[in-house]
């Protein structure tokens, strides 16, 4: 596609539920970031991928988040035990090489009830 | 750890009026700096990348400057329209990792009819 692809646009889900959201990067673009973004806030880091390796994963919050990049392309964002406080917009980015331009996803809202 | 800081976070113009958006950071070493647009509930949009070695990009009626020594860039927009209303994020990329974009809270831009 055109640009970076998220899916699902909104999720909503159980506390202590199991969520997965997928992110579709610009072709050929090998730095792929996931960030999060809560209301009025600017978005923080997650996790980096260079490739098919998680080359920085020190935004994650706790062992609950875990994410892949298996191809080098497509990457998920898992959540287990879901949390009220995991609630937030997640936003995917890509560049082409680490200090290149960033594109950004239209991200996925996630609401933990 | 790079702080950013952006001022005003909030600002209201009438059309056709000129705008500066500031943006501050406490570490100057860094890749670059990227601009974006966020509209409600979207995700980013990149407006403008400014490289460690330049002084300033334009786009239309954009135009971005970069003062790394001082830790500054400012967004102009030349004759505001409504359209352009929309929080407006800066974003820096250290160079000591280079990882991750460390993004301030937005200005929050309205362009009053």
């Amino acid at each position: 596609g055109a640009g970076v692809s998220q899916t699902p646009s909104n999720k909503v889900t159980e506390k202590g539920k199991y969520v997965e959201l997928r992110c579709d990067p610009i072709s050929g673009h090998t730095a792929l970031y996931w960030y999060r973004q809560s209301l009025g806030q600017g978005p923080e880091f997650l996790i980096y991928f260079q490739g098919t390796g998680a080359a920085d994963d020190s935004g994650l919050p706790n062992d609950r988040f875990f994410a892949v990049r298996p191809e080098g392309s497509v990457s998920t964002l898992k959540i287990q035990r879901t949390e009220r406080g995991d609630s937030a917009v997640y936003l995917c980015a890509s560049s082409f090489w680490r200090d290149t331009e960033a594109f950004f996803g239209q991200g996925t809202r996630l609401t933990v009830v | 750890k790079q702080e950013v800081t952006q001022i005003p976070a909030a600002l209201s113009v009438p059309e056709g009026e000129n705008l500066v958006l500031n943006c501050s950071f406490t570490d100057s070493a860094i890749y670059n700096l990227q601009w974006f647009r966020q509209d409600p509930g979207k995700g980013l949009t990149s407006l403008l990348l400014i490289q460690s070695s330049q002084r300033e990009q334009t786009s239309g009626r954009l135009n971005a400057s970069l003062d790394k020594s001082s830790g500054r860039s400012t967004l102009y927009i030349a004759a505001s329209q409504p359209g352009d209303s929309a929080t407006y994020l800066c974003a820096v990329r250290p160079s000591n990792t280079g990882n991750q974009f460390y993004f301030g809270t937005g200005t929050s831009l309205t362009v009053i009819p």
